[in-house]
């Protein structure tokens, strides 16, 4: 399973756009990218997947350089209730969450 | 379609006890994997579990176990119960198409040991 680093944290405001990279150097050609979303006492929940260029859903878009090196994760106009823990997983099979990214929203 | 569901949802315990968690997947999902998570490790993978056959352990010791069922059914059990495996005891399933898969967590038992 592809190792991967993210910010541990980031704070942001209600209403702006937040970027959360990845960077997942050693992904394999077949790997694609899994982002979820945790709140506090709850199990993670599935927010995007890719595998390269764009991917857009309801909730994000996800980013995949050509390289697929990284990605971001894009949450538009974000809202008190974004604050979470998002997670990067590149890769299938057994699932091994780092500690993710713990964004804040702020009024 | 109903989601992952785990019993029970909350379970206190004393040091030494042993303790079976169950969780049910989504129908036809075939595919289970228990987590750990804790305020200080984060979540931790367990073990996976596909046709009743453990595919996957994470780094734990033996104390812990499972077992899947003919009907995709999951326990895990945690032996000789210590302090620190106080947490919330997560369940996910997934389908297992053989294109890449999303995993479904359930509510979660948070476990107290005293």
């Amino acid at each position: 399973l592809a190792k991967t680093t993210q910010p541990i944290s980031m704070d942001s405001y209600e209403g702006q756009e937040v970027n959360i990279t990845c960077s997942h150097n050693n992904i394999a050609t077949n790997d694609y990218i899994t982002w979820y979303q945790q709140f506090p006492s709850q199990g993670p929940r599935f927010i995007i997947q890719g595998y390269k260029t764009k991917v857009t859903n309801e909730v994000a878009s996800l980013f995949i350089p050509a390289d697929r090196k990284s990605s971001t994760l894009s949450l538009p106009r974000v809202s008190l209730s974004d604050t979470a823990v998002y997670y990067c997983l590149v890769g299938e099979g057994a699932m091994r969450f780092g500690a993710g990214t713990r964004l804040t929203v702020k009024p | 379609k109903a989601g992952v569901t785990q019993t029970p949802r909350y379970l206190i315990k004393t040091r030494g006890q042993q303790v079976t968690l169950s969780c049910s997947p989504i129908s036809g999902h075939r595919s289970v994997s228990w987590y750990q998570q804790t305020p200080g490790q984060g979540l931790q993978f367990l073990f996976e579990y596909f046709s009743e056959t453990q595919r996957n352990k994470g780094n734990f010791p033996g104390r812990f176990s499972g077992r899947q069922f003919s009907n995709s059914r999951s326990e895990m059990n945690v032996s000789t119960l210590e302090l620190g495996d106080s947490a919330l005891y997560l369940c996910a399933s997934s389908l297992e198409t053989g294109v890449p898969d999303t995993q479904y967590f359930g509510p979660g038992t948070r476990l107290t040991v005293l």
